[in-house]
């Protein structure tokens, strides 16, 4: 089945940028998605098809896809940003959604 | 506004049985795909299934093929899940979400329900 490998954790100071990486097979052939999860909340999708952003969220937040990584980056980094981040594809070839591991977003 | 509010959680024993359900409100719930999606305690997101519009089509992850089913009352705006034959390892937070896109993503989630599987 499809595997997508999540750093654990990134670190970053306020007002920096915070880029999360998202390594699969080829990922970049296919639709990446990102969710924030904070402590005790449901996930929220924060970026779609790649670099999509649903309404509500902040242009801070953006994404890219090519060959073997995606990226999901956190500009002028605020601490409520802090969080766990997940990125998703589908898998058209097993028909299953797959998340990577997640990282934790720790704000200095 | 889209709300999804889950309920049906709770303890049960290993090789029991638990259906959580997810009331759905908002938006022409008819006309989505929905979802299951786990979480296991300090672990990470992990889909279970998702059923098409009718109900026509449902998909699974391996883990619980067999085991568990998804189903939908388009009429009463709800999401099922049957879970069978429980074991410790699927102790966890299940959200209930919609499936956007192909669909491929997931747009909006409720806030959970809690299954823990303990003698």
């Amino acid at each position: 089945s499809y595997v997508l490998t999540q750093p654990p954790s990134v670190s970053v100071a306020p007002g920096k940028t915070a880029r999360i990486t998202c390594e699969g097979n080829n990922i970049g052939r296919k639709s990446v998605h990102w969710y924030q999860q904070k402590p005790g909340q449901a996930p929220v999708l924060v970026v779609y098809d790649d670099s999509d952003r649903p309404s509500g969220i902040p242009e801070r937040f953006s994404g890219s896809n090519s060959g073997n990584t995606a990226t999901l980056t956190i500009s002028r980094v605020e601490a409520g940003d802090e969080a766990d981040y997940y990125c998703q594809v589908w898998d058209s070839s097993s028909d299953h959604w797959v998340f990577g591991g997640g990282t934790k977003l720790t704000v200095l | 506004e889209v709300q999804l509010v889950e309920s049906g959680g709770g303890l049960v024993q290993p090789g029991g049985s638990l259906r959580v359900s997810c009331a759905a409100s908002g938006f022409t719930f008819r006309s989505y795909w929905m979802s299951w999606v786990r979480q296991a305690p300090g672990k990470g997101l992990e889909w279970v299934a998702n059923i098409k519009q009718d109900g026509s089509e449902t998909y699974y992850v391996d883990s619980v093929k067999g085991r568990f089913t998804i189903s939908r009352d388009n009429a009463k705006n709800s999401l099922y899940l049957q879970m069978n034959s429980l074991r410790a390892e699927d102790t966890a937070v299940y959200y209930c979400a919609r499936a956007e896109g192909g669909p491929d993503h997931f747009d909006y989630w409720g806030q959970g329900t809690r299954v823990t599987v303990s003698s």
